[in-house]
């Protein structure tokens, strides 16, 4: 069945370093690929998604890159800053909504300035 | 916009006792809402799905007879936990959205903790 495989944290960094969280995925067919975000205290936030292969999502200077050939979903961000502290999820979906959501299990990310 | 709450956001309680938690959509109509589960250092579970008006469609493995969800609003879900036990200790969390094949918003989850 469908899967997500992310790396585990935590991940700790000083501001302004690169981010690299990276994921993984098994699907059947083509399936949406996502980067959720869960700032401390609240509800998860849709980050950044991508719908088909080689597509680019990104925002708040965070990217990630549909890789079919790889099967990968990688989060990078080029200078972190101590407000992206959070955990990170990676979540696959068999449509471009996002419903029927598999979830990785999460990478804590610790940024001090 | 699109503001999910959750209450209580946490909750202990003795073995055999249930309890209810409920998901509120605040400024928008959910016909859907989802209520997931989750262990630590685990991945988000999907326990079931609910349409506005119907009976949750529960996933594999879940039993309905124990995790009771009603969607009775466009603005609220509950998830009654019944005869709780210490397995069932764990992070629920829910999420909203306007339609089935819309984007969800998640609550920020109720930690439940079973003596």
């Amino acid at each position: 069945g469908n899967s997500v495989t992310q790396m585990e944290g935590p991940v700790t960094l000083s501001e302004e370093a690169f981010l690299t969280i990276n994921c993984t995925y098994t699907a059947t067919g083509y399936p949406s690929l996502f980067w959720y975000v869960q700032y401390p205290g609240e509800g998860l936030q849709l980050l950044l998604k991508a719908t088909k292969a080689d597509d680019k999502g990104s925002n708040k200077g965070f990217e990630a890159t549909y890789r079919k050939e790889t099967t990968s979903f990688h989060l990078e961000k080029g200078s972190v800053q101590v407000s992206d502290s959070a955990v990170y999820f990676c979540a696959l979906s068999s449509n471009q909504a996002g419903t029927a959501l598999i979830f990785g299990k999460g990478t804590t990310l610790s940024v001090s300035s | 916009g699109a503001v999910v709450s959750q209450h209580p956001s946490w909750v202990i309680c003795k073995s055999g006792t249930s309890v209810k938690i409920e998901c509120r959509s605040l400024d928008f109509q959910a016909t859907t809402m989802f209520w997931y589960r989750q262990f630590p250092k685990q991945s988000l579970m999907l326990m079931a799905t609910s349409n506005e008006g119907s009976k949750a469609t529960y996933e594999q493995g879940v039993e309905k007879d124990k995790f009771l969800i009603n969607h009775a609003s466009l603005t609220l879900s509950t998830l009654t936990v019944t005869s709780a036990h210490p397995e069932d200790s764990s992070f629920y969390i829910c999420s909203a959205s306007r339609g089935s094949t819309d984007t969800q918003y998640f609550g920020p989850g109720t930690r439940l903790t079973v003596l």
